[in-house]
């Protein structure tokens, strides 16, 4: 069964790094979303992708976060300059059609 | 106040028995997903509710819309089914993102 691919499965960063997670989505999909959990917290929406445009985001999305589908098989997340608050578990999704989304098994982020 | 409330947050329970585990949501939903997330992290898409009834195996979920409830029950439990249960919400019809529950751990002992 076609699965969602995220790497690395753990990132180590210093704050005030950027970061990059990375996402391959299943191949005939169309939505792409990015999702963090903070250690012990439930599941946080951060943004959806449709049609090479961010579709929807969430508050948390802000200036610091950007997505990017660079080649067509790719979903990109960049923390541009990454604070403490950052570290998180961070699961990208896909779907064909808007739903059910399919879950990659994250990459789980630890800023020092 | 969450949108959406998962009952129990802990449930421990020996193999053989049948659990149920509750969601209340506070908004009005184009769906329902119940989730299984493993000690590793990973997240499994379980089931997608609109309305009614679904069965998988041992498992089986629920949805009354009037109410906004749903519940997951598993038979027979085993101590494979050891995970985190997460109930996420579809707000809107159109909205994209999932609304999560806050999860409940299930422990199945031998």
């Amino acid at each position: 069964e076609p699965e969602v691919t995220q790497t690395p499965s753990h990132q180590v960063t210093q704050m005030g790094q950027e970061v990059i997670l990375r996402c391959v989505p299943i191949s005939n999909h169309l939505y792409f979303y990015w999702y963090r959990q903070i250690l012990g917290q439930k599941v946080e929406f951060l943004v959806s992708f449709y049609n090479n445009e961010i579709s929807e985001k969430s508050e948390i999305f802000d200036d610091q976060f950007s997505v990017e589908r660079p080649d067509g098989s790719n979903f990109t997340l960049k923390i541009r300059s990454t604070k403490l608050e950052d570290s998180a578990m961070y699961f990208c999704a896909s779907s064909r059609l808007v739903q059910p989304q399919h879950f990659g098994d994250g990459t789980r982020l630890s800023i020092l | 106040k969450n949108e959406v409330e998962q009952s129990p947050q802990n449930l421990t329970a020996q193999e053989g028995e049948f659990i149920t585990i509750n969601c209340s949501y506070s908004v009005g939903i184009s769906a329902l997903h119940w989730l299984q997330q493993h000690p590793g992290g990973g997240i499994v898409s379980l089931f997608m509710l609109s309305s009614g009834k679904k069965k998988h195996g041992r498992l089986i979920a629920t949805i009354n819309i009037q109410e906004k409830h749903s519940s997951l029950h598993i038979t027979a439990s085993h101590p494979r089914d050891s995970a985190v249960y997460i109930c996420a919400v579809r707000v809107i019809q159109g909205a994209q993102k999932l609304v999560f529950g806050q999860g409940t751990r299930l422990t199945i002992n031998p």
